[in-house]
């Protein structure tokens, strides 16, 4: 069974850091692209950022470029972003999802509170 | 960007109704097109790929179809449990979009 639990949200002040983790398992993480995505508070779906197999190539909404690192560890089944510069719209559920374009499976997401 | 308009934005049916979900692209996409669903407290779950292709397992009262900008997802009876809200989500060019979603009610 494909399984992705994501970590590390909470609350974050405004130009603050927070990390967020995904462990991936049931499926060879190391072949598949990975991405991020994100849904503010009763609204829609926004992707954020992807990364191919091996690291070497990510590609990021133009509203967190220069802020957000997504990055991953093939021998730890991990995906990470990292989330520096925070703004208040920025306020969401985080969802690791498996796939550069098609989504095909989908964490149970980690709600980030960007707040002073 | 590639722009994705759903429509309509809500919609009210009863079981057993016969719905149908559009969705333009601000350019052409070709076949390039998903359809996920997404339940209340709950992450989405991808439906249909490459415009037409129902996720394996998944009943067959769901469908898609169209090409180029304009595509549409029809649930051809509907169920108790596919009231929802659904998006669409172009992958043929970066950054990925998805529509602004169709919350599908009961009546």
């Amino acid at each position: 069974e494909v399984k992705l639990v994501e970590s590390g949200g909470g609350l974050v002040q405004p130009g603050g850091s927070l990390r967020l983790s995904c462990a991936a398992s049931g499926f060879t993480f190391s072949n598949s692209w990975m991405s991020w995505v994100r849904q503010a508070p009763g609204k829609g779906l926004e992707w954020v950022a992807n990364i191919k197999q091996d690291g070497s190539y990510t590609n990021y909404v133009d509203s967190v470029k220069g802020r957000f690192t997504i990055s991953r560890d093939n021998t730890k089944n991990s995906l990470y972003l990292q989330m520096n510069s925070p703004r208040a719209e920025d306020t969401a559920i985080y969802y690791c999802v498996k796939g550069g374009g098609s989504f095909d499976c989908w964490g149970q997401g980690t709600l980030v509170t960007v707040s002073s | 960007d590639i722009h994705m308009t759903q429509s309509p934005s809500s919609l009210s049916a009863s079981v057993g109704d016969r719905v149908t979900i559009t969705c333009r692209a601000s350019q052409n996409i070709i076949n390039n097109l998903l359809w996920y669903q997404q339940k209340p407290g709950k992450a989405p779950r991808l439906l249909i790929s490459v415009a037409s292709n129902l996720q394996s397992g998944l009943p067959s009262r769901f469908s898609g179809s169209g090409s180029g900008t304009d595509f549409t997802l029809t649930l051809s009876s509907l169920q108790r449990e596919d009231f929802a809200t659904y998006y669409c989500q172009q992958n043929y060019s970066i950054p990925r979009t998805f529509g602004q979603g169709t919350k599908l009610e009961i009546k």
